[in-house]
């Protein structure tokens, strides 16, 4: 069935340090997203990436469709990074499949 | 430009009642998606609508039911409830399918 698969399930930096996270889905996409949840449950856009390569600020992504992995790299963390950022995915006509989410934990 | 609004923020209720949760669509998107998520999990897609009409269903008892009105806001109804319907209660709108989706704060409801 359909898959999406995200690593490391947790991560603690310290601040400043930069990161890479990972998602890996089973099948072709035709949206794939990037979240991050704050404490609240919130779920804030971070990159609308089926394919390509997107930056924003400190953030950016990576989608290599073709072998249906995507990558967030966050640079030079700050605390208020802290929280879990999930990958979702479309497979044709379904919804958004979520990932279990990394949880990121930044330390001062 | 207003974004996905959701109410209430949180709800306590009690085993066997019905709830009743609201969405309002970012403006101009005609596609409202539902989610629950548990304690520790990614959010599980429950139903989504388009066009007032149900859009597709995950894997969810019919005690959870939908609507969606002419404006393209929606709800979610769920009966008799149970103590695993605690969650966090997602809405996300799009402009149809396979477009970037946005996100409501949630509805945190509690079952007792």
């Amino acid at each position: 069935g359909i898959q999406v698969e995200q690593s490391p399930p947790d991560l603690i930096l310290q601040e400043g340090a930069n990161s890479t996270l990972r998602c890996n889905f089973s099948d072709s996409v035709n949206n794939l997203q990037w979240f991050h949840q704050n404490p609240w449950g919130q779920l804030i856009n971070l990159f609308y990436i089926p394919s390509g390569t997107k930056q924003n600020g400190r953030l950016s992504a990576t989608t290599v469709a073709t072998e249906r992995y995507s990558l967030l790299y966050i640079s030079s963390s700050q605390t208020t990074d802290s929280g879990v950022y999930f990958c979702a995915v479309e497979f044709g006509n379904t919804p958004l499949v979520f990932g279990k989410g990394t949880r990121l934990s930044v330390i001062a | 430009e207003t974004g996905v609004t959701q109410s209430p923020t949180h709800l306590i209720k009690t085993r066997g009642q019905q709830v009743t949760l609201r969405c309002s669509s970012q403006s101009g998107h005609n596609t409202v998606s539902w989610y629950q998520q548990a304690l520790g999990q990614g959010p599980q897609f429950i139903f989504q609508y388009y066009r007032e009409e149900e859009n597709g269903r995950g894997n969810f008892p019919p005690r959870f039911s939908g609507l969606q009105f002419p404006n393209y806001s929606s709800e979610l109804n769920v009966n008799a409830l149970e103590l695993d319907d605690s969650a966090l209660y997602l809405c996300a709108s799009s402009l149809t399918g396979a477009q970037e989706a946005f996100f409501g704060q949630g509805t945190r409801l509690t079952v007792v």
